[in-house]
């Protein structure tokens, strides 16, 4: 059974950092590339950053370049989200989610973990 | 950016009753998009890729269709298990963005 299970989010002031990361088993996690999504409370889904199933690519929304970095450590099959100089707009559960359901356009979101909560406050 | 504009942003329907929710790109997506449903407390789930391919276990109720900017989602017949938020997404180019969601609520 493919899971996703995200740790490390919290309340943390401006200005200040977190890292999350996402644990991930069932599957060759080799294979995927993998993404993170966000959903501030009350909101829709936004697109956070990405990175290549061998970590060599990695893709940012504007919003977040030069304060957010994407990793993963595919010994481990864990995946990151190194998250700096917050703001409150941050706020959001933070999904990890697995880029595997492919067709003749590309590969689509399958599975999601469960999210975990950023709060950027003071 | 690709901006996706979802309509109508809550459709209030019966059960039985037909859905048709609304995806407009600013610009050609080609058939590179997807739609997605969220309950409440729940992550999203994968209903139909490249625009009009049913996923997996997903029931035939649900159709998509359309290509370059206007996308349609159609729930034939209202579950009570399909009152929800839709979501539709591209992956055209960088960056994936998603539209801002349909609830769908019971009437």
């Amino acid at each position: 059974e493919v899971q996703l299970v995200e740790s490390g989010g919290g309340l943390v002031q401006p200005g200040g950092s977190l890292r999350l990361s996402c644990s991930a088993s069932g599957f060759t996690f080799t294979n995927y590339a993998m993404h993170w999504v966000r959903q501030a409370p009350g909101k829709g889904l936004e697109f956070v950053s990405a990175i290549s199933s061998n970590g060599g690519s990695t893709y940012y929304v504007d919003s977040v370049k030069g304060r957010f970095t994407i990793s993963r450590d595919n010994s481990k099959n864990t995946l990151y989200l190194q998250m700096s100089s917050l703001r409150p707009e941050d706020t959001a559960v933070h999904y990890c989610v697995r880029l595997g359901y492919c067709g003749s356009a590309g590969c689509y979101f399958d599975y999601w973990g469960q999210g975990t909560l950023v709060t950027v406050s003071s | 950016e690709i901006v996706l504009t979802q309509s109508p942003a809550t459709l209030s329907l019966s059960p039985g009753e037909g859905a048709t929710l609304s995806c407009r790109a600013s610009q050609s997506v080609s058939s590179s998009l997807a739609w997605y449903q969220q309950k409440p407390g729940q992550a999203p789930r994968l209903l139909i890729y490249d625009a009009s391919n049913r996923a997996t276990g997903i029931p035939a109720r649900f159709s998509g269709s359309g290509s370059g900017t206007d996308f349609t989602l159609t729930i034939s017949s209202l579950e009570p298990e399909d009152f929800a938020v839709y979501y539709c997404q591209h992956r055209r180019n960088w960056p994936w963005t998603f539209g801002q969601g349909t609830k769908v609520d019971i009437k």
